[in-house]
């Protein structure tokens, strides 16, 4: 299962773009990469999954670059709802689905 | 809305004490997956079901059990509860495949005191 690290938290403002990276160096040829987004005391919700090159939906943009060692989640003009905790999914183990959720990103958006 | 359901939404309990959460996956979901985060913690998995059998185990105690019946609701049962059990429990469900998207439920709220 690839292991994945992500900054512990980000500041923006509102109306800025936000780009949040995920190290996974050890990605096999079959993973996928999902973010979620989990606000206090709330399910994490699924926001974009991707496996290479360039995903976007009405939500945000996920770039991948060709070795697939990263990823990069963009959210384009935040607002203060965004302030959320971001988590970055790779693969899955292999040996069942064994999903590990990693410490993810605190994005603090301020006015 | 997830469409996944969870019940209770909040447990009140004492320590030594058995508690049982119950969730609904969405319709058509056969695996269920069940998550411990404690206060400003991460996400920590514990179990998957995929239409009734175990299909993974992470950090679950000993002490507790969980199992999915044949029209896929699951319950996590908790049992000898300690203070440090306290949490929110959350249920996921996903449809088939391998990199198959998960949907979160409300989770339940646990306090033992």
């Amino acid at each position: 299962l690839a292991k994945t690290t992500q900054p512990i938290s980000m500041d923006s403002y509102e109306g800025q773009e936000v780009n949040i990276t995920c190290s996974h160096n050890n990605i096999a040829t079959n993973d996928y990469i999902t973010w979620y987004q989990q606000f206090p005391s709330q399910g994490p919700r699924f926001i974009i999954q991707g496996y290479k090159t360039k995903v976007t939906n009405e939500v945000a943009s996920l770039f991948i670059p060709a070795d697939r060692k990263s990823s990069t989640l963009s959210l384009p003009r935040v607002s203060l709802s965004d302030t959320a905790v971001y988590y970055c999914l790779v693969g899955l183990d292999t040996g069942g689905f064994k999903t590990i959720f990693g410490a993810g990103t605190r994005l603090f958006v301020k006015a | 809305d997830s469409g996944v359901t969870q019940t209770p939404k909040h447990l009140i309990t004492a320590t030594g004490q058995r508690v049982t959460l119950r969730c609904s996956p969405r319709s058509g979901d056969l695996s269920v997956y069940w998550y411990q985060q404690s206060l400003d913690q991460g996400l920590q998995f514990l179990i998957q079901y995929y239409n009734g059998e175990e299909r993974a185990k992470g950090n679950i105690l000993e002490r507790f059990s969980a199992q999915q019946f044949p029209d896929l609701h699951s319950e996590l049962n908790l049992s000898s509860l300690e203070l440090g059990d306290s949490a929110l429990y959350f249920c996921a469900s996903s449809s088939v495949g391998s990199r198959e998207t998960q949907y979160f439920g409300p989770g339940t709220r646990l306090l033992v005191l």
